[in-house]
């Protein structure tokens, strides 16, 4: 199994919600990422989970919160948004964060494209 | 620091033209390089990689050459589909960097029609 889900595909949330996105690999890989992509740019990288320790957080609002409650788990909770949070959310995931160049491919999830209203 | 540049397009060809994008990098290290699709409204792909100087990834028809002595990557197929409309982006990853994830570059808009 080489696949990285995500769900969910499309959320419309509105500036007070609270709602969560989710992640899933079966690889046993070891390194989890969250990026944010907007429009017609390259994905833009949040956080790093390596061991299931956060190991990089590239300076994120706090209303955006990741969790890594295992090795196959990766969500990102999200708590009062703004318009201009709106993009697609990409899971990326690789057997290690910063190991040999063997294990630094990374396997990419379909996304969620997330509206703020 | 370390980046990726590569030619932002967009590109627009014939079915069957030849297609090349360019891409260079600037690494302190000796990067991975990887080539990456997204196909209109989905998440990415990896579309080949090249790990040290001189190996060649190659992919459905894509290839790209690691040139260390020019820090290239570029992109070529000798005959596009239409179905190869989609971005791409050019990417490097450097080891035993702990922590580090992909460095991208801006990404180039294929467009191939019939």
């Amino acid at each position: 199994d080489t696949e990285v889900t995500q769900t969910p595909k499309h959320l419309v949330m509105g500036m007070t919600n609270k709602k969560s996105l989710k992640c899933e690999q079966h690889m046993g890989h070891r390194a989890m990422y969250w990026y944010k992509q907007k429009a017609k740019k390259p994905p833009e990288l949040m956080f790093v989970y390596s061991y299931e320790k956060l190991s990089i957080n590239e300076s994120v609002p706090s209303r955006f919160s990741p969790e890594c409650p295992n090795s196959s788990l990766l969500n990102l909770h999200l708590h009062a948004l703004q318009p201009e949070d709106s993009a697609l959310y990409l899971c990326a995931s690789s057997q290690v964060a910063g190991g040999p160049t063997a294990y630094n491919e990374q396997f990419f999830g379909p996304g969620t494209r997330l509206t703020v209203l | 620091g370390d980046s990726v540049t590569q030619m932002e397009g967009p590109v627009t060809l014939s079915e069957e033209a030849f297609l090349t994008i360019n891409c260079t990098y600037t690494a302190t290290g000796y990067p991975s390089l990887f080539w990456y699709v997204q196909y209109p409204g989905e998440g990415l792909q990896l579309l080949l990689k090249a790990t040290k100087a001189d190996d060649k990834g190659s992919n459905k028809g894509f290839e790209a050459t690691y040139r260390k002595e020019t820090t290239s990557f570029h992109l070529e197929k000798g005959s596009v589909q239409v179905s190869d409309s989609a971005v791409y982006f050019c990417a490097l990853s450097l080891a035993n960097q702990a922590g580090t994830a992909l460095i991208f570059g801006k990404g180039t808009t294929l467009s191939v029609s019939s």
